[in-house]
């Protein structure tokens, strides 16, 4: 099983600034098979990222995901109050999917 | 517009069963695969299990592997979730979410997808 591991756990931001969260897999997540997720309270998760670096449909472009191997970073290059939530990183390069544990973005 | 609404969640003891069902529509539910995600309460997403579109290819998170079973019925564009033996640790509100079309599987092998749409859940409580 990969095991996803996400840092830091709380990010704390004002609006304007720019959020960089990580995600580093215990081994090398094939095709770059990595899509993150945005959680708000009481909702459903909704895609924002997936093959690392293709944003879903109808995510704004402050929205930006890099990364290869075992490392990837999901970038917010500046917040908006909407976009304060919790965000999950997950590999689907193999038949046990795992998510990382995700990382709160709070305002500051 | 892509719909996927559960039901079946509720209160149950250790040990029982619980069957969860999850209603699609807004998409040809019998080409896609199909996942079930759950969300302790405070705590982070933990993939369950998935089943490809014709049911061929079944996988299971080894924390409810024997215990849980999942399919679908094309013709009724459902599909579920039959947990057994269960534990206080399956408290959970549980997703269903369907599988980007990237994936599919063939030939004995899955090429797993994310997950692109996402039910707003059922609550599963196991509790004396």
């Amino acid at each position: 099983e990969i095991v996803l591991t996400q840092s830091p756990g709380t990010l704390s931001l004002s609006p304007g600034e720019r959020a960089t969260l990580s995600c580093r897999a215990s081994q090398s997540v094939s095709s770059s098979y990595l899509a993150w997720y945005q959680q708000k309270p009481g909702q459903a998760p909704r895609l924002l990222i997936y093959g690392a670096s293709s944003r879903a449909t109808g995510i704004p472009d402050r929205f930006s995901g890099s990364g290869s191997g075992t490392d990837f970073t999901l970038t917010i290059s500046r917040l908006e109050p909407e976009d304060f939530a919790v965000y999950y990183c997950q590999q689907y390069g193999s038949s046990q999917r795992t998510f990382g544990q995700g990382t709160k973005v709070e305002i500051k | 517009e892509v719909q996927l609404v559960e039901s079946g969640g509720g209160l149950v003891k250790p040990g029982g069963s619980l069957r969860l069902s999850c209603a699609a529509s807004g998409f040809t539910f019998s080409s896609y695969s199909m996942n079930w995600v759950r969300q302790a309460p405070g705590k982070g997403l933990e993939w369950v299990s998935s089943i490809s579109s014709s049911s061929s290819y079944i996988y299971y998170a080894d924390s409810v592997k024997g215990r849980f079973t999942i399919s679908r019925d094309n013709a009724k564009n459902s599909l579920y979730l039959q947990m057994n033996s269960l534990r206080a640790e399956d408290t959970a509100v549980y997703y269903c979410a369907r599988e980007s079309s990237l994936g599919y599987c063939s030939g004995g092998s899955c090429y797993f997808s994310y997950l692109d749409y996402w039910g707003q859940g059922t609550l599963v409580t196991v509790s004396s």
